[in-house]
């Protein structure tokens, strides 16, 4: 059974410039989520998708960032313009069900360099 | 969510069983321990969770004393591949979702 995938794995951009990660979820999971560690910093959620729907966006830091899950399938991560503090490595993650236990398996991530 | 501390770093050697403890005084009594392993270039993969007491799987072991303030998770006999970022996590059950919370973790360091 195939993981979560998430491209590219790297990506390096310009400072104003738009990048857009993709991120492919384990069949059949319904829940999506997207966190970020930026340099010498913790992982931080970004986002959570039920299906298409956004349940739970309060860790999007400002509305460069603009996600989005179309048919409920795979999902992707818009920023734009970039900004060099966006640098980082953005995970995805995905589950069967939220919450009580059920453990969340997450891509191997994309790192974005904004020069 | 409570606030979780750990050691910010660990060596080992092969062979060798290591435990590494996680601090999390005020755990409610809907919470639950879940722990992840991070190898470099790759996201968290979960390793094991817990309520009280001892979980066990075919990767490690969890600890919980009966506070339930502290959690300690065991590796039997690590070699260089459990070389990795382990991070402590409190998660709240029965809520439905629940985001991740990750701390510095604990970087463990393997050698020959």
């Amino acid at each position: 059974e195939a993981g979560v995938t998430q491209f590219p794995s790297h990506s390096v951009i310009e400072k104003g410039q738009t990048v857009t990660l993709r991120c492919d979820p384990i069949s059949g999971h319904d829940n999506l989520y997207w966190y970020r560690r930026v340099m010498g910093k913790e992982i931080k959620f970004l986002l959570h998708f039920v299906k298409e729907s956004k349940q739970d966006e309060s860790g999007m830091p400002n509305n460069r960032f603009l996600a989005e899950r179309t048919g409920g399938t795979y999902s992707t991560l818009k920023v734009q313009p970039a900004e060099l503090e966006d640098s980082g490595v953005y995970f995805c993650a995905s589950s069967q069900d939220p919450g009580d236990g059920d453990e969340a398996f997450f891509g191997q991530g994309t790192r974005l360099t904004v020069v | 969510l409570a606030k979780t501390t750990q050691p910010i770093s660990m060596d080992s050697y092969e062979g060798q069983e290591v435990n590494i403890t996680c601090s999390h005084n005020n755990i409610a009594t809907n919470d639950y321990i879940t722990w992840y392993q991070q190898f470099p270039s790759q996201g968290p993969r979960f390793i094991i969770q817990g309520y009280k007491t001892k979980v066990t799987n075919e990767v490690a072991s969890l600890f919980i004393p009966a506070d339930r303030k502290s959690s300690t998770l065991s590796l039997p006999r690590v070699s260089l591949s459990d070389t990795a970022v382990y991070y402590c996590l409190v998660v709240r059950m029965n809520t439905g979702f629940q985001k991740l919370v990750f701390g510095t973790g604990t970087r463990l360091l393997v050698s020959p």
